[in-house]
């Protein structure tokens, strides 16, 4: 079945510093990665989509990778601040319109 | 701006009530969509639906159904809740997709429902 894996672990980072997220998928290649941000409380906010096709994607200071061979995406935030503290989802696009969500990586920017 | 709004922030009910969460879209979405989060175990589908009377079960449909009886709502209906069923519930929507047009959601902000 469809599996897509977050790392759990919270990841905590130095203002400034880059955060990498790590999104791993199994048993398929899918069209498209989507990256979410969740705040505590709130539901999930979009923020990038990445192709199949696609090496990267960049928005302001964001960035996704998507590498088909590793069957990996990364998600970067550079000069990381502490407003960027939330959990992270990557979710993987299946037929139909739905979407698989990982677990969610919650990240701790500190001052 | 779009909009997905939920007619409960936090609910609290009794084991055996029926319940409902309601959901509304301005963007004139097809696709609707309701989710569960609990801590570990991330966002799971309980149903969606991708036009009006239409519904699919997603991965936990068990103890829950649905109602979509106009574009822009749809419900979600605890028949008779349960403990197990005290989680956050997440209601989306989305545009149909169509050839390689992605499908990025639009979430609403939640209703926490605890049942004692």
């Amino acid at each position: 079945s469809q599996k897509i894996e977050q790392n759990s672990e919270a990841l905590n980072i130095q203002e400034g510093k880059t955060a990498t997220l790590t999104c791993n998928y199994t048993n398929y290649s899918p069209a498209y990665l989507q990256w979410y941000r969740q705040d505590p409380g709130r539901g999930p906010v979009f923020l990038l989509l990445i192709r199949e096709n696609e090496k990267e994607k960049r928005k302001e200071r964001l960035k996704v990778t998507f590498d088909t061979t590793l069957k990996q995406s990364l998600f970067h935030i550079t000069a990381s601040q502490p407003a960027d503290s939330a959990t992270y989802l990557c979710a993987e696009h299946n037929q139909g319109g739905k979407l698989i969500f990982g677990q969610g990586t919650e990240l701790s920017v500190k001052p | 701006d779009v909009k997905v709004t939920q007619s409960s922030r936090y609910l609290v009910k009794r084991t055996g009530e029926k319940v409902f969460l309601e959901c509304v879209q301005d963007m004139d979405h097809e696709n609707m969509f309701w989710y569960r989060q609990d801590p570990g175990l991330g966002l799971r589908l309980i149903y969606f639906s991708y036009d009006v009377k239409m519904k699919e079960k997603g991965d936990i449909p068990e103890g829950y159904s649905v109602s979509r009886e106009k574009k822009e709502r749809f419900s979600l209906i605890l028949e008779s809740a349960s403990t197990n069923q005290t989680s956050m519930y997440l209601c989306a929507s989305s545009l149909l997709v169509q050839g390689p047009s992605y499908n990025e959601q639009f979430f609403g902000p939640g209703t926490r429902l605890t049942v004692l």
